[in-house]
């Protein structure tokens, strides 16, 4: 079964501090991975997308890595700021169903000054 | 562009009522999804749509109906109000596998 599970659930930081969030899948074939940012009571936005070829990807303060084999994912907050408080979300397509996106659970983020 | 709005923002139904949930995109996306949140768990997806006249089911379709007759517009309908259909619902869109892109969330309470 096709699966995405994510941790920590949740985390709470200092400002400033880095983080580290994990995201592991089970969805094969694999098409890609995609992280998003859910700020409370609005949709998701996305901040990376990578494909089964590339292995980091960096989109500001927020740096994505990819490891196919393993099947492991995880995005690295550096510098942590007070509007980074949100759940992010990994999410993985499978190549036989590239538009239909398997979503994890999330891992709610509280970034405290 | 106002990207993928919805309507209403927030809903309280009772029990066997109906109704719609509107979702609108100004990006010309040819792709349009409904999904539900549920708290704690990851979004599950209801129905979706590759063009206009053209509906399918996600993972979750039990209890709605959907229908695509614009390019624009993609409604959700839910005909029989159940505490079960009790989340908050998204809409998005995309350009094929591209990024999708969601809409702000309607919050329904079924009671």
């Amino acid at each position: 079964k096709n699966q995405v599970e994510q941790s920590p659930q949740s985390l709470i930081i200092l400002e400033g501090k880095n983080c580290t969030l994990q995201c592991n899948y089970t969805v094969s074939p694999f098409s890609n991975l995609r992280w998003y940012k859910q700020d409370t009571g609005r949709g998701p936005v996305s901040l990376t997308i990578m494909t089964f070829s590339e292995n980091t990807k960096s989109n500001g303060r927020y740096t994505a890595t990819l490891d196919a084999d393993t099947k492991q994912s995880s995005l690295h907050i550096t510098a942590s700021q007070l509007s980074d408080s949100a759940s992010y979300i990994c999410v993985v397509s499978a190549v036989d169903s590239s538009y239909k996106l398997i979503f994890g659970s999330g891992t709610r983020l509280l970034v405290r000054p | 562009n106002a990207g993928v709005t919805q309507t209403p923002k927030f809903r309280i139904l009772k029990i066997g009522q109906s109704m719609t949930l509107q979702c609108t995109q100004d990006m010309n996306h040819n792709y349009m999804y409904w999904y539900r949140q549920d708290p704690g768990m990851g979004l599950k997806l209801i129905y979706y749509s590759v063009g206009a006249g053209i509906t399918d089911k996600g993972e979750v379709p039990n209890g709605y109906n959907v229908s695509r007759s614009t390019t624009e517009d993609f409604p959700l309908r839910l005909e029989l109000a159940a505490p079960s259909q009790t989340s908050v619902y998204f809409c998005a869109s995309s350009s094929g596998t591209d990024t999708q892109y969601f809409g702000p969330g309607t919050r329904l309470t079924v009671l």
